[in-house]
């Protein structure tokens, strides 16, 4: 069974650049996570999505971030525009869904993005 | 608020030693998850155990152990004769219990173990 993929695995742009990561989760997981992971630092959550639906996005900064996951399946994190400190590496994961298993999320390898 | 504490930011052992990585979580709930996740250099990070508060039962697989004490709010994971393979980011992490179990990382351990 494929794993969660992401692409691009790197990315490299000038601030001020807009940017997009995609992510295709494990077929059925119906949850899917946006993170991000600053250097030295665990993940830190950006934004759930239940199916098409985003439940939790208070950790994503709307005024330049914005995701969608329009048919329930994949999903596209974009930045515009992108700033210095946007560099990261910005991991995707999925689950059944978000209630069980508990916290059982299978990571994608992420997309490693620096900002010039 | 959710916390969790990874004091061991790096630790270097040579083949066959054991380590310890150690686990320090704060939080308000009576019922929350524990999990541990390794990240290789390969960047995904893939799950390798979940407790959960009421079972403070240690466990063991293989060459890994872990070691769950609710009184000092420590979940200890322990490598028995350690590996090159071994070698990877681990990351302690939390969730509530209720609800949607936000999970919080901690800032993880880089392990290296030397042939």
């Amino acid at each position: 069974e494929a794993g969660v993929v992401q692409s691009p695995r790197y990315k490299i742009i000038e601030k001020k650049q807009p940017v997009a990561f995609w992510c295709n989760p494990i077929s059925g997981h119906n949850t899917l996570y946006w993170y991000r992971q600053n250097l030295g630092q665990g993940p830190e959550l950006l934004i759930r999505y239940e199916n098409e639906e985003a439940v939790d996005d208070s950790q994503l900064p709307k005024d330049r971030f914005s995701a969608e996951r329009l048919k329930g399946v994949d999903s596209t994190l974009k930045i515009q525009p992108a700033e210095l400190g946007d560099s990261a590496v910005y991991l995707c994961a999925s689950s059944l869904w978000a209630g069980t298993p508990r916290g059982e999320q299978y990571f994608g390898p992420g997309t490693r993005l620096t900002v010039t | 608020a959710q916390k969790v504490t990874q004091a061991q930011t790096e630790i270097s052992v040579v083949e066959k030693e054991d380590v310890t990585l150690d686990c320090v979580y704060e939080t308000r709930d009576t019922t929350y998850y524990l999990f541990w996740y390794k990240q290789p250099p390969s960047g995904e990070l893939v799950f390798l155990i979940r407790r959960n508060s009421f079972d403070e039962q240690n466990e063991i697989s293989g060459r890994y152990s872990w070691n769950f004490q609710k009184s000092t709010s420590s979940f200890n994971f322990t490598i028995t004769a350690s590996q090159v393979v071994d070698s990877a980011v681990y990351f302690c992490a939390l969730s509530e219990a209720e609800g949607y179990q936000k999970v919080t990382f901690g800032t993880g351990t880089k392990l290296q173990v030397i042939p």
